[in-house]
């Protein structure tokens, strides 16, 4: 049973550049969550998707980033328009459950560097 | 507010030391998750232990062991006789059942360095 899947690994782009970012969950896992991870600095929520809906993108910036769960495909996390501040890990977390403390499963993330 | 802390930036310890990683929570649910990830050098988030709200029994995992307090709205993390390879950030994290959906609350994790 393969665990999440994130590609690419590691991702280069120029300042106003589009980075995408896509996360393959965990068979039968059908919540997938994104997070962030800025240097120095723990985790930090920005989305939670179930296919073909996002429940919450509380922690989403308002402008450049969006984020779906197509009913086909990966999830695919968008941010238009780079800038250096964007320069972070992005990890994926999937989950057959939700609010029954069910581990997040995480992908080994994208580390986006933003030149 | 945050809702997990972890005071402890970074610890130093030389090999075959044990060390305790603190972690804090705060939450207003009564049934919660708590969580501990590994994150080494390779960057890869690894899992290590879920525990929920109403099991409080400390749990034992060879050399990991977890010590869970809900008067103190604490959760550490022991490594006894730590190696070389135990270095990494150490990130404690939250579920709550309630309204957030199984989103994670992360503290800011503990770079832990053993040293030969």
């Amino acid at each position: 049973n393969a665990g999440v899947m994130q590609n690419p690994r590691h991702l280069v782009r120029r300042r106003g550049q589009e980075a995408r970012l896509r996360c393959s969950p965990m068979k039968g896992h059908s919540h997938v969550y994104w997070y962030r991870q800025l240097p120095e600095e723990g985790l930090k929520f920005m989305v939670y998707l179930q296919k073909e809906n996002i429940i919450d993108e509380s922690g989403m910036p308002k402008e450049r980033f969006s984020a779906e769960f197509p009913k086909e495909g990966p999830s695919i996390l968008r941010i238009q328009q780079v800038v250096r501040g964007d320069s972070a890990a992005y990890f994926c977390a999937s989950s057959p459950k939700v609010g029954e403390g069910n581990e997040a499963f995480f992908g080994q993330g994208t580390r986006l560097t933003v030149v | 507010a945050q809702k997990v802390t972890q005071a402890q930036t970074e610890i130093s310890v030389v090999e075959k030391e044990d060390v305790t990683l603190d972690c804090v929570y705060e939450t207003r649910d009564t049934t919660y998750y708590l969580f501990w990830y590994k994150q080494p050098p390779s960057g890869e988030l690894v899992f290590l232990i879920r525990r929920n709200s109403f099991d409080e029994q400390n749990e034992i995992s060879g050399r990991y062991s977890w010590n869970f307090q809900k008067s103190t709205s604490s959760f550490n993390f022991t490594i006894t006789a730590s190696q070389v390879v135990d270095s990494a950030v150490y990130f404690c994290a939250l579920s709550e059942r309630g309204s957030t959906l199984g989103r994670l609350y992360f503290g800011r994790g503990t770079q832990l360095t053993v040293w030969p």
